[in-house]
């Protein structure tokens, strides 16, 4: 059960969009359509963004937007804003188990 | 208000025992999954293991990393999950989180406040 892969860093400018991946196998990502992206701030607990692969919770903007494809996840930051430069992981679940990204920085410009 | 208070951990040497409690408030303890979530000092989270409800027979599941050294638990007479740590490594150092998932017309993840484990001669 290695990490599923997300790239290290991303950046962006205020109002541009960003995405991030997340690769796993057809055993975790592509088998099921359980991914959750949370977004971690600094000595901060996690939040979740995104569940069950597209869905928003209450209270998260619309701007963030997630999706799938085989065995790779995405979550889309639209309108970058500077209170969105935070840590980012996603969690997929596996049957058996559940796994998190390596986890990707975002750098707002 | 839905709380999620937890307790122990600690400094313990390798090879040695630790148990981390969660007590839950505010929802029903009983019919939800607790999951536990690690973040070892400056790197990324990494699931350690959960345990269902007993309509899903306390079932529980382990990352391959802790597998046979941890054992995840839940009283529901007390509200509270505990995670019991054996024959701990230095890599295990981390903070704990216990979290909980609830679904009704909203999704909405609770975290505990996170627990350090250190693990050092």
């Amino acid at each position: 059960q290695s990490a599923l892969t997300q790239p290290r860093s991303v950046s962006g400018s205020p109002g541009q969009s960003v995405t991030i991946s997340c690769t796993g196998t057809s055993s975790d990502v592509g088998g099921y359509n359980y991914v959750s992206w949370y977004q971690q701030h600094p000595d901060k607990a996690p939040k979740l963004m995104i569940y069950d692969v597209n869905k928003r919770p209450s209270g998260v903007p619309d701007r963030f937007s997630g999706s799938k494809s085989g065995n790779t996840a995405s979550l889309t930051i639209s309108g970058l804003q500077a209170e969105d430069e935070a840590d980012y992981y996603c969690l997929s679940y596996g049957g058996t188990y559940s796994i998190f990204g390596s986890g990707s920085k975002v750098t707002v410009l | 208000e839905v709380q999620l208070v937890q307790s122990g951990g600690g400094l313990v040497q390798p090879g040695g025992s630790l148990k981390v409690s969660c007590a839950a408030s505010g929802f029903k303890f009983s019919g939800n999954t607790m999951t536990w979530v690690r973040q070892p000092p400056g790197k990324g989270l990494e699931w350690v293991g959960r345990i269902r409800s007993k309509a899903d027979n306390d079932a529980t599941a382990y990352a391959a990393s802790v597998k046979g050294r941890f054992t995840i638990s839940r009283d529901d007479s007390k509200n509270t999950a505990y995670l019991q740590m054996s024959n701990l490594k230095t890599e295990d150092t981390a903070i704990y989180y216990c979290l909980t998932r609830l679904v009704n017309t909203l999704v909405v993840d609770y975290w505990g406040q996170g627990t350090l484990v250190t693990v050092s001669s």
